[in-house]
């Protein structure tokens, strides 16, 4: 156990579906992030959330809608999935500085059916 | 932009030999760099990193990393390999945002695998 928890460890939806991620931090971290981890490409930031609010968005589709209701939660909110999403999606947390490191959750392994 | 090379996407070595996994950067400013590690069905843990001082960095595990300015590299080494170093390895360099917020670009990352 790392610190940053993520729930579920896997999920199989419909591309009609409507699913959430859900990742919880209790390291007193101030910033949290998505990341996407597809087979054969670099790990892709999504999302940046500094004291609970969003400072990056990497051109990530609307399909994909982050919440982030305090500096312990941070959300994916998934909806109309494409079967090229499928990927493992993992959460990480850090102090503002990055400069500590950042400690990842185990992930989500997403496959979109 | 900032962004990291890892120009090995797999290394296979036998058990107890010696192996480097290679990291380039390219920064015109100071950096922070880091090396993280994926074991299988898992997240990635921080394995080491250079923020300043020595530019020998060790972990706890036998694994070292030497930042190189003048060739933009953070080799890691290990001196002798087990077989549960079998683990995916990515380099990662610290860089601030348009936004001011501070975030980790990470290279494609080197499979390791240690064979009997």
């Amino acid at each position: 156990e790392t610190g940053v928890t993520q729930t579920p460890r896997h999920l199989v939806m419909g591309m009609t579906n409507k699913k959430s991620l859900k990742c919880e931090q209790h390291l007193g971290h101030n910033a949290m992030y998505w990341y996407k981890q597809s087979a054969k490409k670099p790990l892709e930031l999504m999302f940046v959330y500094n004291f609970k609010e969003q400072t990056e968005n990497n051109s990530v589709p609307s399909r994909f809608s982050p919440e982030c209701p305090n500096s312990s939660h941070l959300f994916l909110h998934l909806h109309t999935l494409q079967p090229e999403d499928s990927a493992l999606y993992l959460c990480a947390s850090s102090q503002w500085s990055g400069a500590s490191g950042y400690t990842f959750g185990s992930g989500t392994r997403l496959t979109v059916v | 932009a900032q962004s990291v090379t890892q120009l090995d996407s797999q290394v296979p070595v036998f058990e107890e030999a010696p192996v480097e996994l290679r990291c380039n950067y390219s920064s015109s400013v100071s950096v922070y760099l880091f090396w993280y590690v994926q074991y299988p069905n898992q997240g990635l843990q921080l394995l080491l990193k250079y923020l300043s001082g020595s530019t020998l960095v060790e972990s706890i595990n036998g694994f070292e990393a030497e930042f190189n300015k003048s060739q933009t590299s953070f080799h890691l080494r290990k001196p002798s390999v087990h077989i549960s170093d079998t683990a995916e390895y990515f380099c990662a360099v610290s860089v601030i945002t348009q936004g001011g917020s501070e975030k980790l670009v990470f290279g494609k990352g080197t499979k390791l695998t240690v064979n009997p």
